[in-house]
């Protein structure tokens, strides 16, 4: 089975900062995909990146991009100049062949 | 509007009571799958559906089952539920995963509190 790991349970950031969200994995595949969601208070899940095992060029969407490093299994999530509605909660997500893996998830809290 | 719809959004009942959670899409995905989110534990796949009549355990089946006798339908079915199932539940679909790029689009989830 795989593994994701997000070893922040919680973050703090001020407005206007970067902040990065580690994530690391476990697996034996070779073509697999990772996706990072954000879900706020509200509850939906929303898609925010994503970054394909075979892909050469780290993935950016906006001020999100996605610090893939292959070889050590971690795809980091980097969001740049923060704003107060990106506090929520962000989870990393691992695509298999057929399944699907979360981590536990990183609390972000930006203030002002 | 592409979208996943579940079916009831809140629902409070007691244990033992048989109870069906409705997930649809009309996206023509042929990938769905249910997950249960519980604090401190991320979300947790409990059955995925990688086509009609094609269903697969995730990683925590127990006390649930499904069926998926149409592509844009998925239910999740409690036969006896129990205060242990009492948490958020998300429905998603998709193409099929097999590692590749497309995102899940998840359902507004339905809260179930199971007294």
């Amino acid at each position: 089975a795989q593994k994701i790991t997000q070893t922040q349970p919680g973050m703090f950031v001020q407005e206007k900062e970067a902040v990065t969200l580690d994530c690391t994995y476990d697996t034996s595949d070779q073509s697999y995909g990772l996706f990072w969601y954000k879900q706020p208070s509200s509850g939906e899940m929303i898609f925010l990146i994503y970054q394909g095992s075979y892909d050469e060029q780290n993935a950016t969407e906006g001020r999100y991009s996605l610090n893939f490093q292959k070889a050590r299994k971690s795809a980091n999530l980097v969001i740049s100049a923060s704003q107060l509605g990106d506090s929520a909660m962000y989870f990393c997500v691992f695509s298999g062949y057929s399944t699907l893996t979360f981590g536990k998830g990183t609390m972000l809290l930006v203030s002002p | 509007e592409a979208q996943v719809t579940q079916n009831p959004r809140y629902l409070i009942t007691v244990t033992g009571k048989k109870l069906t959670v409705t997930c649809s899409q009309n996206m023509n995905h042929e990938y769905m799958s249910w997950y249960r989110q519980d604090p401190g534990l991320g979300l947790r796949q409990i059955y995925y559906s990688m086509n009609v009549e094609v269903t697969d355990k995730g990683d925590v089946p127990e006390g649930y089952k499904v069926s998926r006798k149409e592509k844009r339908n998925f239910p999740l079915i409690l036969e006896s539920p129990s205060p242990n199932q009492t948490s958020l539940y998300f429905c998603a679909s998709s193409p099929p995963p097999r590692g590749g790029n497309q995102p899940q689009h998840f359902g507004d989830g339905t809260r179930l509190s199971i007294l």
